[in-house]
C-alpha cells in the first residue's frame, strides 16, 4: 500500500512570496490533515478535512494560509505572502475513519520550507 | 498552561536500560492518547496508542495511562540505539479526532 505522499520535499523561497504543497493521501482515507512543525517543537495541526470538508481551521493564519481538498481525495495548501517565521516542516497525514474516529494517523515525508 | 507537556529532554540512557517518558495534558475530556517516535529529519511514525486507565504493553514498550492524574507514560526496555530519537505525546479531544502534540523529548540510547 502506497503512503502519503507530498511534494515537493524542499522548497527555499524569500519573503513576500508564495508557495504551494501538495499531498496525496493513503487511498480510501476520508480524513486528510496539515500539519506545520518548527524546529524543535512538536506538529501543530493546520486544517484537518473529512473527505472535502472542513472539520477544523481554527490554526490556520487565514490572512496568508490557504487549503483545499477538491474532490475529497489529493490536497494543496498554500502561503501567500510568505513571512520568515512561516519556515518549518509542514507534514500532510491522513487516516481512514470517519468524524470521531481515533485513527491512526500516518504521515507523509514532509515539505521543508525555509523563508529567506 | 500548555496543552500537552512532555518531559524536558534531552534524556541520555545506557543500551540495555529502561527509558521512561513522561507527558501531562490539561483537556480532561481527553479519550485517545498516542506516542510517536520521530527520526531526525523523518515524519512521526506510531508506536503505541492507549485509551483506558492502566497498561499496555508492545514488545519491549509499554504505555501507562492515568486520567485522574492526566499523565501518560512510555517506558522502553533493554533500550538499544535504534531507539534514540525524539518521541511525541499526543492527546485526542473529544470532538473529531483532533491531535494536539507535546514538544517531543530527544532520547539518546548511548552504546
Amino acid at each position: 500500500e502506497a503512503g502519503v505522499a507530498q511534494s515537493p520535499r524542499y522548497k527555499i523561497i524569500e519573503k513576500r512570496q508564495s508557495v504551494a504543497f501538495w499531498c496525496n493521501p493513503i487511498s480510501g482515507h476520508a480524513t486528510l490533515y496539515w500539519y506545520q512543525q518548527i524546529l524543535g517543537q512538536g506538529p501543530k495541526l493546520l486544517i484537518q478535512f473529512q473527505n472535502n470538508g472542513v472539520v477544523d481551521d481554527s490554526q490556520l493564519p487565514k490572512d496568508r494560509f490557504s487549503a483545499e481538498r477538491l474532490k475529497g481525495v489529493d490536497s494543496t495548501l498554500k502561503i501567500q505572502p510568505a513571512k520568515l517565521e512561516d519556515s518549518a516542516v509542514y507534514l500532510c497525514a491522513s487516516s481512514p475513519g470517519a468524524l470521531g474516529a481515533t485513527d491512526t494517523q500516518y504521515f507523509g515525508p514532509g515539505t521543508r520550507l525555509t523563508v529567506l | 498552561q500548555k496543552e500537552v507537556e512532555q518531559n524536558s529532554g534531552p534524556l541520555s540512557v545506557p543500551e540495555g536500560a529502561i527509558a521512561s517518558l513522561n507527558c501531562t495534558y490539561s483537556d480532561r475530556g481527553s479519550q485517545s492518547f498516542f506516542w510517536y517516535r520521530q527520526y531526525s529529519g523523518k515524519s512521526p511514525e506510531l508506536i503505541m496508542s492507549i485509551y483506558s486507565n492502566g497498561d499496555k504493553e508492545d514488545g519491549r514498550f509499554t504505555a501507562q495511562l492515568n486520567k485522574a492524574s492526566q499523565y501518560v507514560s512510555l517506558l522502553i526496555r533493554d533500550s538499544q540505539p535504534s531507539d534514540s530519537a525524539t518521541y511525541l505525546c499526543a492527546v485526542a479531544s473529544t470532538s473529531y479526532g483532533k491531535l494536539t502534540f507535546g514538544q517531543g523529548t530527544i532520547l539518546t540510547v548511548h552504546p
